[in-house]
């Protein structure tokens, strides 16, 4: 099992809608958790963190994490055409490396 | 200000050939990682510098890829002998100082070996 899980998709939704991007992960040790927009054929741009449980809002971002469940997520409210992108999930413990899921491709119809 | 940059944006060899690639972090971030992204695959943690500590190696594939970090600030990433295999888009990304956990990317060499 992988530690950390992400539905690759691809979700296409209509530009408005809200969307919800998931992940599980399996390390209890983990204490913070990421999440990174790629566009194509650019590097990983860090969204949001948190650091243990949770909820953290900027502006139409909203992330979640329950450790309970070891379950995090990601909402966007009013979707945008320029919210088409991949989504990263990550998470880390003391030791510093991040451990990604595989990336959620969204795509938002105008 | 100026964000991690890495250089070459892209990179053609042939097999067997040897690569270097450069990532120079933000200024004054301490840490310094080391991915690797493959099509289809998540980012794949690679080798991990803090500050003048022991760099972390855990993640190196095999001994072909070797990692320095000098003057604390920039670092090279090299990889000998390459296999068709090595091909993937290799990123850099910094932290500042200890006890922030936010890592932030550079733009990614796209390494493709014939």
């Amino acid at each position: 099992q992988k530690e950390v899980e992400q539905d690759p998709g691809p979700l296409s939704v209509p530009e408005g809608a809200i969307v919800s991007l998931n992940c599980t992960y399996s390390n209890s040790a983990f204490q913070y958790f990421m999440w990174y927009r790629q566009y194509s054929r650019k590097g990983p741009e860090l969204l949001m963190y948190t650091y243990s449980s949770g909820n953290k809002e900027d502006g139409r971002f909203t992330a979640q994490v329950d450790k309970s469940s070891k379950y995090i997520s990601l909402f966007i409210r009013d979707s945008q055409p320029s919210d088409s992108a991949t989504y990263l999930c990550a998470s880390g413990g003391s030791q510093g490396n991040l451990i990604f899921g595989k990336g959620t491709k969204l795509s938002v119809k105008p | 200000g100026a964000g991690v940059s890495q250089s070459p944006s892209n990179k053609v060899t042939e097999k067997g050939k040897d690569v270097e690639l450069r990532c120079d972090p933000i200024s004054g971030h301490t840490a310094l990682y080391w991915y690797r992204q493959s099509l289809g695959q998540g980012l794949e943690f690679l080798i991990y510098f803090q500050g003048n500590s022991a760099p972390d190696k855990s993640g190196l594939p095999s001994d072909r890829f070797s990692a320095e970090r000098t003057g604390g600030s920039v670092s090279t990433l090299t990889i000998q002998r390459t296999q068709q295999e090595d091909s993937a888009v290799y990123l850099c990304a910094s932290s500042p100082p200890k006890g922030s956990y936010e890592q932030y990317f550079g733009p990614g060499t796209r390494l493709t070996v014939t």
